[in-house]
């Protein structure tokens, strides 16, 4: 089945403790995206990746991270977290970015919480 | 800048009726492309419908349909017969490069 799948699902941590928010698409997509979803606020794009070891800033990039090594995982990194990173986070990817036949594909989300 | 604005953050309809969510973009690019995504409370991302802004026809997905200005840069959703899974929240979307740019969001509430 075609999917992006995010890990964990949910995620309770404490302010300044590094985590990891994986993130693993099986449709061979060249183009990977991380968003955070705020009540009010919508969705907004963290960082993307147009292919392995090409990465770039979305909207709000501070305090993240992220590598693109292999074309079919693109991690999410908080090296150390604030609380003002409790948020709903997504995955994404499409085969091309911009094109109508290539909507994104969504994971699960990630529910993290830091206290 | 790229923006999307979704002007009514709650609404409500009965079943069976049918219901407008407004959505309104603001860009300089001349192609495009327009999504409207559905988020049940599964937290699911679910795509609804999309237009590519050179196509005048307004797309339709079985009950719901859009109506697309490309000159107003409006792009509505209209949901017909409305039924009880309907309810979620729903994004308007705007794509021209690499990045998918979101409405804040109208939470639709279908009621018996």
């Amino acid at each position: 089945e075609a999917q992006v799948t995010q890990n964990p699902r949910y995620l309770i941590t404490v302010t300044g403790k590094k985590l990891t928010v994986t993130c693993s698409q099986n449709m061979n997509h060249e183009y990977m995206s991380w968003y955070r979803q705020d009540p009010g606020l919508g969705l907004r794009q963290i960082y993307y990746s147009m292919n392995v070891e090409v990465t770039d800033k979305g909207d709000v990039p501070e305090g993240y991270k992220v590598s693109r090594k292999e074309k079919r995982n693109f991690p999410l990194i908080l090296e150390s977290p604030s609380p003002n990173q409790t948020s709903l986070y997504f995955c994404a990817s499409s085969p091309l970015p911009g094109s109508y036949n290539s909507p994104l594909h969504f994971g699960n989300g990630t529910r993290l919480t830091v206290t | 800048a790229q923006t999307v604005t979704q002007s009514q953050p709650e609404m409500s309809v009965q079943e069976a009726e049918t219901v407008t969510l407004s959505c309104t973009y603001d860009t300089s690019e001349s192609n495009y492309y327009l999504f409207w995504y559905k988020q049940p409370p599964s937290r699911q991302m679910i795509l609804v419908i999309r237009q590519e802004a050179y196509k005048q026809q307004n797309a339709t997905e079985n009950r719901f349909s859009v109506n697309f200005q490309k000159a107003a840069k409006s792009f509505s959703l209209k949901i017909s017969d409305s039924q009880l899974g309907d309810t979620a929240m729903y994004f308007c979307a705007f794509n021209s490069g690499y990045a998918l740019n979101f409405g804040k969001g109208t939470s639709l509430l279908v009621t018996p």
